[in-house]
C-alpha cells in the first residue's frame, strides 16, 4: 500500500533553531512531492513542489530535498520565527496511481517558542 | 483573482438532512478535488474531477456526490448526513500539464458538524 508517514507528530524549538522536518514514504515511483502548510482553522499553502527528476528545491528560508532511493523528504526550515509556528503536511503523487491525486502524511505541528 | 473559494465556511446539520458544499476557482484549472481532514489525520480524497462533465471517485466516496457542469464549479452533495460526515472539507484544484508539475491549489475549507 502506497503510503506517507510524517514523524513526530509535534515539535517544539526555541526561536532562532534550524530544524528539519521529516517525511517519508512506501514507493519511489512518484511523479512529485510537495510541502504544505497549514495554520490552525485555515487552509492548506502550498510551500514546495519538488519533481521526481529534482533533488531539491528552495524558497526563501525553506528547503526540501528529495531521495527517491530511500523514500525520504526532508524540510528545512532555517533561524525559525514564532511565525513558522503551524502544521506542515507531506503529500505524494504516484506514477501508479491516477491523475495527480495525492496521498498525505498526518503532519508535524510545529511550534516555535520566543 | 481569489484563487479557490468555498461556502459555506460553517454548518451544522442534523443527521438525515442533506447539503451541498459549493467549490468555485478562478485560475481556468482543469482538475478539481473534494479531500476531507479528521482531527489528527491527514487528508483523504472524496472525488475529483478532470474537467467539466468528468467526475470520478476518490479515496473516501461512500456518502458523497459531485457533478462538474463548468471549468469553475465544482459542488459536493451530502444526501443523507451522518456523524462520520463531520469533518472539514477541503476543495483543490490544478492545472495538469505534466503529471511532474501538477501543484494543488487549496481553498480555506467547510467545518461540518453533523448532529
Amino acid at each position: 500500500k502506497q503510503e506517507v508517514t510524517q514523524i513526530p507528530a509535534a515539535l517544539s524549538v526555541p526561536e532562532g533553531e534550524n530544524l528539519v522536518l521529516n517525511c517519508s514514504f512506501t514507493d519511489s515511483a512518484i511523479y512529485n512531492l510537495q510541502w504544505f502548510r497549514q495554520d490552525p482553522g485555515k487552509g492548506l499553502t502550498s510551500l514546495l513542489l519538488i519533481q521526481s527528476s529534482q533533488r531539491e528545491q528552495t524558497s526563501g528560508r525553506l528547503n526540501a530535498s528529495l531521495d527517491k532511493s530511500s523514500g525520504r523528504s526532508t524540510l528545512y526550515i532555517a533561524a525559525s520565527q514564532p511565525g513558522d509556528s503551524a502544521t506542515y503536511l507531506c503529500a505524494v503523487s504516484w506514477i501508479t496511481g491516477a491523475n495527480s491525486k495525492l496521498t498525505f502524511g498526518k503532519g508535524i505541528t510545529l511550534s516555535v517558542r520566543p | 483573482n481569489a484563487g479557490v473559494t468555498q461556502t459555506p465556511k460553517f454548518r451544522i446539520l442534523k443527521i438525515g438532512q442533506s447539503m451541498t458544499l459549493q467549490c468555485t476557482q478562478d485560475m481556468n484549472h482543469n482538475y478539481m478535488y473534494w479531500y476531507r481532514q479528521d482531527p489528527g489525520m491527514g487528508l483523504k480524497l472524496i472525488y475529483y474531477s478532470v474537467g467539466a462533465g468528468i467526475t470520478d471517485k476518490g479515496e473516501v466516496p461512500n456518502g458523497y456526490n459531485v457533478s462538474r457542469s463548468t471549468t469553475e464549479d465544482f459542488p459536493l452533495r451530502l444526501e443523507l448526513a451522518a456523524p462520520s460526515q463531520t469533518s472539514v472539507y477541503f476543495c483543490a484544484s490544478s492545472y495538469l500539464q505534466r503529471e511532474a508539475y501538477n501543484e494543488q491549489f487549496f481553498g480555506p475549507g467547510t467545518r461540518l458538524t453533523v448532529l
